[in-house]
């Protein structure tokens, strides 16, 4: 079965700074995709993020980036120019071959943004 | 744009009453899953369906009950609520054939077994 690793329970970030939050996951599958998703006070989860494990490219989104390291299984997510609105718990998650929507995810990372 | 509506949004049970957590989406997605969420431990799956008249277990099945009689509705049940099952729920969708994998998500419910 597929795990997903987050080891940092929070993390706390100027705002303006730049902050990565880490991600490392366990597969035998060499097809699959990895999902950083937001999840706000408000509870709603949102998509940050995707990459596809076949492109070598790291995925952005405007201030948000990946580094995916394929043969160390890390995914690590960098928020640039920090944002009060970044504050949330930021889950990472894993899915494979066969359904596409059937995501793993990680213990989550609780970030904070301050002034 | 409703996109995934879940109700109730809070519930409280006692332990051995039963209960259907509705969820219903209007994007026609094929595929629809069941997570709960507790505290240090992330999203977990319950159970999911890929299509009407199709559903599969998740990791934490055990309690649950779930059909899927049409593409829009996939309800929750318990069937005896146990103080374990106290949770926040989530339901989501997606259109699986597009191999996103992007979920769409309820709002949530809070579930307390007293």
């Amino acid at each position: 079965a597929q795990t997903v690793t987050q080891s940092q329970p929070e993390m706390s970030v100027q705002e303006a700074e730049t902050v990565t939050l880490s991600c490392t996951y366990d597969t035998s599958e060499s097809d699959y995709y990895l999902f950083w998703y937001k999840q706000p006070p408000s509870r709603q989860m949102i998509l940050v993020i995707r990459q596809e494990a076949y492109k070598q490219q790291n995925a952005t989104e405007n201030r948000f980036s990946v580094n995916f390291q394929k043969a160390a299984k890390s995914f690590s997510l960098k928020i640039s120019d920090s944002q009060l609105g970044d504050a949330a718990m930021y889950f990472c998650a894993y899915s494979g071959t066969g359904t596409a929507s059937k995501l793993t995810f990680g213990t989550g990372t609780r970030l904070q943004v301050t002034l | 744009n409703a996109g995934v509506t879940q109700t109730p949004k809070f519930q409280v049970l006692k332990t051995g009453q039963s209960m259907t957590l509705q969820c219903a989406q209007d994007m026609n997605h094929e595929y629809m899953s069941w997570y709960r969420q507790d505290p240090g431990m992330g999203l977990r799956l319950i159970h999911y369906s890929v299509g009407a008249g199709i559903t599969d277990q998740g990791e934490v099945p055990n309690g649950y009950n779930v059909s899927r009689s049409t593409t829009e509705d996939f309800p929750l049940r318990l069937l005896s609520a146990a103080p374990s099952q106290t949770s926040v729920y989530f339901c989501a969708s997606s259109y699986d054939r597009d191999r996103s994998g992007e979920l769409f998500f309820g709002e949530g419910s809070r579930l307390t077994v007293l």
